[in-house]
């Protein structure tokens, strides 16, 4: 298993639904996560931090299966200033470093 | 407070040549980690730097190297530049250590191009 897959894209999706990204990790020492968000050209920014089996913010939610090595992204009712490109990133061991998924695109149209 | 700033914005250079790429973390943080994000790639691990020290070093050849400044500013020194070189290079600052979720927060990044 790679360190850190997530699903290709890019997900084209209308404005109003809901859009779930997996994510599967191999350091299973691992216990805290992180889902980013990058723009076209830009610098990524932290969009939501996976302590224990989830975590909520708004239209966001993110889910963590220890067992399975999974972490899910979900965003309902999607806007269009959600297009982004959406990271996984797991710290190594030691919290030195993060590793990071490749992102999965999302386009959200009118 | 100020966030993470990065210097130059762009950067051409050509075959053979060295560039420096400079990081300003921010305010209170010692903590600045390097990374590579070429074109189709996923954000690679460059070097990770903390009190002044190089504490970890990804998957790249010795000619990219760095240094952390009393004021915990970095430099990225890329020499012997190559065409595959060219991408966004990403600077990300970190707290203190130690801490429990190892947080980090990016630069505007230098678009490094090798013609």
């Amino acid at each position: 298993r790679k360190e850190v897959e997530q699903d290709p894209g890019p997900f084209n999706v209308p404005e109003g639904a809901t859009v779930a990204f997996n994510c599967t990790y191999s350091n299973s020492a691992s216990q805290s996560f992180f889902w980013y968000r990058q723009d076209c050209r830009k610098e990524p920014k932290l969009l939501m931090s996976v302590y224990s089996s989830g975590n909520e913010d708004g239209r966001f939610t993110a889910q963590l299966n220890r067992a399975s090595q999974y972490i899910s992204l979900l965003i309902r009712d999607s806007k269009l200033s959600d297009s982004a490109t959406y990271l996984c990133v797991v710290p190594n061991s030691g919290y030195s470093t993060l590793t990071f998924g490749k992102g999965t695109m999302l386009l959200v149209s009118p | 407070e100020a966030g993470v700033t990065q210097s130059p914005t762009h950067l051409i250079k050509t075959r053979g040549q060295q560039a420096t790429l400079r990081c300003s973390p921010i305010s209170g943080h010692t903590s600045v980690y390097w990374y590579q994000q070429a074109l189709g790639l996923g954000l690679q691990f460059l070097l990770w730097y903390d009190e002044g020290e190089e504490r970890n070093r990804g998957n790249f050849p010795p000619r990219f190297s760095g240094r952390q400044f009393p004021n915990y500013s970095s430099e990225l020194n890329v020499n012997a530049l190559e065409l595959e070189d060219s991408a966004l290079y990403l600077c990300a600052s970190g707290a203190p250590l130690p801490q429990d979720y190892n947080e980090q927060f990016f630069g505007p990044g230098t678009r490094l191009t090798v013609l």
